[in-house]
């Protein structure tokens, strides 16, 4: 069965990048027709769609911060990335990664990492 | 402010049946499916209904989801303390290009 897991550093400095990293485990990444996306939660709010990516290297992003992602994909280590530039305090958030189906059938997701933006 | 909209929070007591509603438009739920995504408190979300009224291998089938046009549905019978959560819908929007999320109803089980 598959699972996701994200990885990264849970403090970025204002203005400087975000990266985060999401394993999968269970089944090869390339296997079977799907994308892999990353979604954001900020406290106490709503989730947001980030961005997703075929293993092709196909991508879309949320055209709300496309200008600062990007999503890359590393199919030998059988992962998949996220950079987001110029962060500020609004990046705060818990990110998730999931696998998508199809146009919003995220199944299944990781248990999410919390990113605060702070000096 | 969320492009698909559902009402902040829902309430019942157990055993009822309640709804939540998620209302879009033409480029989003009238055009794709809907999915909906349970979120306990603390966890991440959990994928509860896909294309629009199926449901996956685990989830009761006290959960049913419904769609009409550009508005959808979820609906939970037989309510339990454990429902007590965060529901949100979702779909693909071909105008944006991308996922969009309603923003979430918490359902409280008084």
């Amino acid at each position: 069965q598959v699972q996701v897991q994200e990885s990264g550093p849970g403090l970025v400095k204002p203005s400087q990048t975000l990266s985060l990293t999401c394993t999968v485990s269970g089944g090869s990444i390339s296997s079977g027709s799907y994308y892999w996306s990353w979604i954001r939660q900020p406290a106490e709010k709503g989730l947001e769609w980030i961005g997703r990516i075929y293993t092709s290297g196909s991508t879309n992003y949320n055209p709300s911060i496309k200008s600062r992602v990007t999503i890359s994909v590393d199919t030998s280590k059988n992962q998949f990335s996220l950079e987001l530039s110029s962060v500020t305090a609004a990046d705060t958030a818990v990110y998730y990664c999931a696998r998508d189906k199809a146009f919003s059938w995220f199944d299944p997701w990781g248990q999410g990492t919390l990113v605060t933006v702070s000096s | 402010q969320s492009v698909l909209t559902q009402p902040p929070s829902a309430s019942g007591t157990p055993g009822q049946r309640v709804t939540i509603s998620c209302s879009g438009s033409s480029s989003n739920i009238g055009s794709n499916y809907v999915y909906w995504y349970q979120q306990l408190p603390g966890t991440a979300p959990k994928l509860l209904i896909y294309r629009n009224n199926q449901r996956p291998s685990g989830v009761p089938d006290r959960f049913s989801g419904s769609k009409s046009g550009t508005s959808a549905s979820l609906a939970i019978s037989g309510l339990r303390s454990e429902d007590e959560a965060d529901y949100y819908c979702a779909a693909w929007d071909d105008s944006l290009g991308g996922v969009v999320f309603g923003g979430g109803t918490k359902l409280t089980v008084l």
